[in-house]
This record gives structure tokens, C-alpha cells and sequence, in this order.
């Protein structure tokens, strides 16, 4: 069971918007520590898409965006394309555990 | 080009040990933080542990504290995870994973391998 908890399945028609929450806890999220996204398409390695809450690194589409209140965080995908089907993970820290820790993901499906 | 290569990965007893290396190239390494995160196939990623630019902070997950050791040659841009008494339960896909900051912390994770994997089965 994963410290940071992310709903196992969301989906969506082309050209909706889904967002994948990421809820922790006052060791992590909710003691300030930044909340990363990451995105892993079949058969690759994660990709950094979101990192310290809200910023895209260079070559991630606007579509994707991040936002962090309390424990929480979550991604937003807007105008779901099929090529954003994958796994979605969020990561942070946590100062009880003093280690980096990961959600258990997320699956996106495009209908 | 900015890279991580994995190696050492394979099949293993349980018990026996196992040393991961991974060769960066294209950034410069002595200025991160670094990390070997695994993956079960078909499950989600895991952090296993990670060091600081200058060895001066390691942080390990609880479940291979005492059998697993990270350690870094900045001189050969190497990481390197040295796993013993390894377990069934150890088996995964191992990536190396470059920070975004110097420290072992709540920074993102910018450069991933393509891993290697390790199969601890008798």
C-alpha cells in the first residue's frame, strides 16, 4: 500500500478533461514537501511532466497541469488525446519515512 | 545527449548478491543527487534509495536497509547499488534515476534509464 494514494483507473472520450488526484498525508504533502508527476507509456521509462506542483518541463504540453492544496495534489490532462493512454505516478517526500515516495499510479484510458 | 545506462542485472539465488552499475553521460554528474528506483512488472515504481552529490546524504527504503548499498564515483560518473541477502521479493526492474537537486529530497526526477532487471528465484 503506497503512502501517496492515486485512484487505480480514470478515463475519458478524446478531447475531455480528467484529473488523477494524489492525497497524502501531514508527513509529506501536507508538510510542504513538492509533489512531482510522472508519466510512463507502455514498454518505456517514467517521464518527468510535472515538478515542484504546477511546472512542465521543456517539451511537455500546456494540456498537462499540476495544482497542490493541503495534503493533496492532483494532474489535470485537458483535450485527452490518445497518445496520453498510460500510467500516471505522483512522488514527493516524506519526512517520517526520510525517503522519496511514489502513489501507487494511475491508469488512463482514452474511450 | 543526456543518458543513463544501466548494468549488472540477472538471474540470482535467493540469498546470493547482485551489483548494480549506471554510467551517466551528458550532464554533469557531481551536481545531482541520485537514485535507483524499481519496478515489479505490471506494478507501480518504488524509490529504493538514493545519494546526495558528495556521498554525504543516503537514505534507503526500510525493506533493503541493511542488505543494499548506494554509493557514487563522481570521478567515473558512476552509481552503483551493491544488493546482498537478496530476496524473491526483490525482484524488479531497477531503473537509475537522476534528481533535480543536489540532495536526497523532495525534488523531481529528470533522467531515467531504461533499467535492468533483476530475477532473485531459485
Amino acid at each position: 500500500q503506497s503512502v501517496l494514494t492515486q485512484p487505480p483507473s480514470v478515463s475519458g472520450a478524446p478531447g475531455q478533461r480528467v484529473t488523477i488526484s494524489c492525497t497524502g498525508s501531514s508527513s509529506n504533502i501536507g508538510a510542504g514537501y513538492d509533489v512531482h508527476w510522472y508519466q510512463q507509456l507502455p514498454g518505456t521509462a517514467p517521464k518527468l511532466l510535472i515538478y515542484s506542483n504546477n511546472n512542465r518541463p521543456s517539451g511537455v504540453p500546456d494540456r498537462f497541469s499540476g495544482s497542490k492544496s493541503g495534503t493533496s495534489a492532483s494532474l489535470a490532462i485537458t483535450g485527452l488525446q490518445a497518445e496520453d493512454e498510460a500510467d500516471y505516478y505522483c512522488q514527493s517526500y516524506d519526512s517520517s519515512l526520510s525517503g522519496v515516495i511514489f502513489g501507487g499510479g494511475t491508469k488512463v484510458t482514452v474511450l | 545527449e543526456v543518458q543513463l545506462v544501466e548494468s549488472g542485472g540477472g538471474l540470482v539465488q535467493p540469498g546470493r548478491s547482485l551489483r548494480l552499475s549506471c554510467v551517466a553521460s551528458g550532464f554533469t554528474f557531481d551536481d545531482y543527487a541520485m537514485h535507483w528506483v524499481r519496478q515489479v512488472p505490471g506494478k507501480g515504481l518504488e524509490w529504493v534509495s538514493g545519494i546526495s552529490w558528495n556521498s554525504g546524504r543516503i537514505d534507503y527504503v526500510d525493506s533493503v536497509k541493511g542488505r543494499f548499498t548506494i554509493s557514487r564515483d563522481n570521478a567515473k560518473n558512476s552509481l552503483y547499488l551493491q544488493m546482498n541477502s537478496l530476496r524473491v521479493e526483490d525482484t524488479a526492474l531497477y531503473y537509475c534515476v537522476k534528481d533535480l537537486s543536489i540532495a536526497v529530497s523532495d525534488y523531481g526526477k529528470d533522467v531515467w534509464g531504461q533499467g535492468t532487471t533483476v530475477t532473485v528465484s531459485s
